[in-house]
């Protein structure tokens, strides 16, 4: 069965750095999710994207965050200098049609098995 | 900002025993009720979509149901299994021009021992 899959799996690093995590969503999902989950805490939207932009982002998603679909397959989440707060589990997802507009309704999230982030 | 609640947090029940959670969310612009299962290491696991009021959807012993006038929807395991122990989220899809943002309550996580 067609799974979202996501590397890597822990990444740890120092305080002012960059990192970059990377997903590779279904194969014939066109629109692509970034969520994350701080410890102890809900799982919060961050970015959706479709047709190589952002469709929508919450008020997380400032500077500090980008998202690339470098290729036909990656969709990548940067944080260009990433602080304490920002270690999270983060979980990429993906569905075949938008799940939000007129008659998606049903349109189903999959989602990947997560990346903790620990920054130090 | 909107607000989904789960509840209990915690769940701890025999195998066999049948058992019920919520899902409190806005009973104003519902668009879709998500329900997911995840177990640790793992990807969460899509159980059910939900839209209609009304709704009740069924997958082997688990099954949902769901109430957009009065903002919540129950999930139910028939004859609990070890290995239905993990945490069950639900998350909330309001309407409008949301592109799938999903807002999640705080899961619950469900203990079942042998």
């Amino acid at each position: 069965e067609p799974e979202v899959t996501q590397t890597p799996s822990h990444q740890v690093t120092q305080m002012g750095q960059e990192v970059i995590l990377r997903c590779v969503p279904i194969s014939n999902h066109l629109y692509f999710y970034w969520y994350r989950q701080i410890l102890g805490q809900k799982v919060e939207f961050l970015v959706s994207f479709y047709n190589n932009e952002i469709s929508e982002k919450s008020e997380i998603f400032d500077d500090q965050f980008s998202v690339e679909r470098p290729d036909g397959s990656n969709f990548t989440l940067k944080i260009r200098s990433t602080k304490l707060e920002d270690s999270a589990m983060y979980f990429c997802a993906s569905s075949e049609r938008p799940s939000g507009l007129a008659g998606q309704g049903q349109e189903t999230q999959y989602f990947g098995p997560g990346t903790r982030l620990l920054v130090l | 900002i909107l607000n989904v609640e789960q509840s209990p947090q915690s769940l701890h029940v025999q195998e066999g025993d049948s058992t019920n959670f919520t899902c409190s969310f806005p009973s104003s612009n519902f668009y879709a009720l998500h329900w997911y299962r995840w177990e640790t290491a793992k990807s969460p696991e899509a159980l059910f979509v939900m839209t209609l009021n009304g709704d009740e959807k069924k997958k082997g012993r688990i099954s949902a149901t769901l109430n957009t006038k009065e903002g919540y929807s129950y999930l139910y395991i028939k004859g609990s299994q070890p290995e239905d122990s993990a945490t069950y989220l639900c998350a909330f899809l309001a309407g409008g021009t949301s592109y799938g943002k999903l807002t999640f309550g705080q899961g619950t996580i469900l203990t079942v021992h042998p």
